[in-house]
């Protein structure tokens, strides 16, 4: 059973919808990622928070809205996305940003935009 | 050059066998190397640390050469759940999770 649990598993969304992702982690961690994996490409890093607030932002698109209420919880709020956007998206959390590779993932959130 | 490099595969074995999967990287710097496992439809799952000295566990051996900028993973008597792909992750900064590349995977299939 996994430590990481994301809802919902799977989204279909159409370019004007908002929907939102949510990652919950009950391992006592204090650093949370959003990863997209996309058919054929690496692992992306989106964000990273440590602490709740956000280190790091990959250029990622305003189209996509991360929010950190507290050290166990990850949203990624999703508005007027485009086709392109469909993957998978995975939530991980580490015990600080600190730690060196090991991330504990959710088994993902798969977003198909219509 | 990619940062991390991977043979696709798919690599398709017998139950039993030994396989190897090589991984290249492109940052001279790098500092941590990770190996780790997605099955079918699930998330990744560390699988190893790749230690300078190299190390073992169980079946797996991991090793590291910083001279030719690879890491390699080696599965010895190989079993229908080793079935997955193996991704080959390189940290280009020792400090912190941010830099971690990813490579695309290597596809491993056991067959009875």
């Amino acid at each position: 059973e996994t430590g990481v649990t994301q809802t919902p598993r799977h989204l279909v969304m159409g370019m004007t919808n908002k929907k939102s992702l949510k990652c919950e982690q009950h391992l006592g961690h204090n650093a949370m990622y959003w990863y997209k994996q996309s058919a054929k490409k690496p692992l992306e890093l989106m964000f990273v928070y440590s602490l709740e607030e956000r280190v790091e932002n990959n250029s990622v698109p305003s189209r996509f809205s991360p929010e950190c209420p507290n050290s166990s919880h990850l949203f990624l709020h999703l508005h007027t996305l485009q086709p392109e956007d469909s993957a998978l998206y995975l939530c991980a959390s580490s015990r600080t940003d600190s730690d060196t590779g090991e991330l504990f993932f959710g088994e993902g959130s798969r977003l198909t935009v219509l | 050059r990619k940062e991390v490099e991977q043979d696709p595969g798919p690599f398709n074995v017998p139950e039993g066998a030994t396989v190897a999967f090589n991984c290249t990287y492109s940052n001279s710097a790098s500092q941590s190397f990770f190996w780790y496992r997605q099955d079918c439809r699930k998330e990744p799952k560390l699988l190893m640390s790749v230690y300078s000295s190299g190390n073992e566990d169980g079946r797996f051996t991991a090793q590291l050469n910083r001279a030719s900028q690879y890491i390699s993973l080696l599965i010895r008597d190989s079993k229908l759940s080793d079935s997955a792909t193996y991704l080959c992750v390189v940290n280009s900064n020792a400090g912190n999770n941010r830099k971690l590349i990813w490579g695309l995977g290597t596809s491993l299939a056991v067959n009875p």
